[in-house]
């Protein structure tokens, strides 16, 4: 079965600092996994994804993420964090023909 | 707007009441997906559909939600007999069918409407 697991539930940095949040994937086939963002207020809208092609995958806003199978984990980061990085992101995996799982999320807060 | 439309937007109704939601997905879409999201949570997985057939329905949903998705076009999602506990968003999204590379299914990734936030009092 399919599932991720974001380790932190809220994370703080200084705008212009860098971003690391962390993701964990268990799947017993190839995953295709996503990173999406979602704004207060607003609709969800998909940062990147990884499917089969290469590991370091980039997204739009700066940020990327790697795929590392040894390590069964997707971590999202950003060299220099912005004011309007702040929302709440989520990490996904669907594998093969199933549904997308969503982990239970981030909260990303940035320090002036 | 070529995006995935949901209506309404927000959904106010009394306990026991009946109601309806609508997802207008993308369309060239052939997947379907209902969500359902908490404040806090991540989004919830209800049911999702390929073209017409109903592929999967979460076990967490009782038999007071039922979703259709006639011609395999829009899709409606309806509540019965609406409880407290029903309050929440309720999230659309479509996608292409998952695609073939190097011997593996790649999913595809799903396109979010805005939203139906249910309140019930």
């Amino acid at each position: 079965a399919q599932s991720v697991t974001q380790l932190d539930s809220h994370v703080s940095v200084s705008e212009g600092t860098p971003v690391l949040l962390r993701c964990n994937y268990s799947s017993s086939y190839s995953p295709s996994l996503f990173w999406y963002v979602q704004h207060p207020n607003k609709g969800l809208q998909l940062l990147l994804k990884y499917t089969s092609a290469a590991t370091l995958v980039k997204g739009i806003n700066g940020f990327e993420a790697e795929f590392k199978k040894s390590e069964t984990s997707f971590h999202l980061t950003k060299p220099s964090a912005h004011m309007s990085d702040a929302a709440e992101y989520f990490c996904v995996v669907s594998e093969g023909r199933e549904k997308l799982t969503f982990g239970t999320g981030t909260r990303l807060t940035i320090i002036p | 707007d070529t995006g995935v439309s949901q209506d309404p937007r927000h959904k106010i109704t009394k306990r026991g009441q009946n109601v309806t939601f609508r997802c207008d997905p993308i369309s060239e879409h052939n997947r379907l997906y209902w969500y359902r999201q908490t404040l806090g949570q991540g989004p919830e997985f209800l049911t999702y559909f390929q073209n017409e057939a109903q592929l999967e329905k979460s076990r967490l949903l009782s038999d007071r939600f039922s979703a259709e998705r006639p011609k395999g076009s829009f899709s409606t999602l309806e509540i019965q007999r609406t409880e407290q506990g029903d309050s929440a968003m309720y999230l659309c999204a479509s996608s292409l069918l998952p695609g073939a590379t190097g011997g593996s299914l790649i999913n595809t990734e799903a396109f979010f409407g805005q939203g139906t936030r249910l309140t019930v009092v």
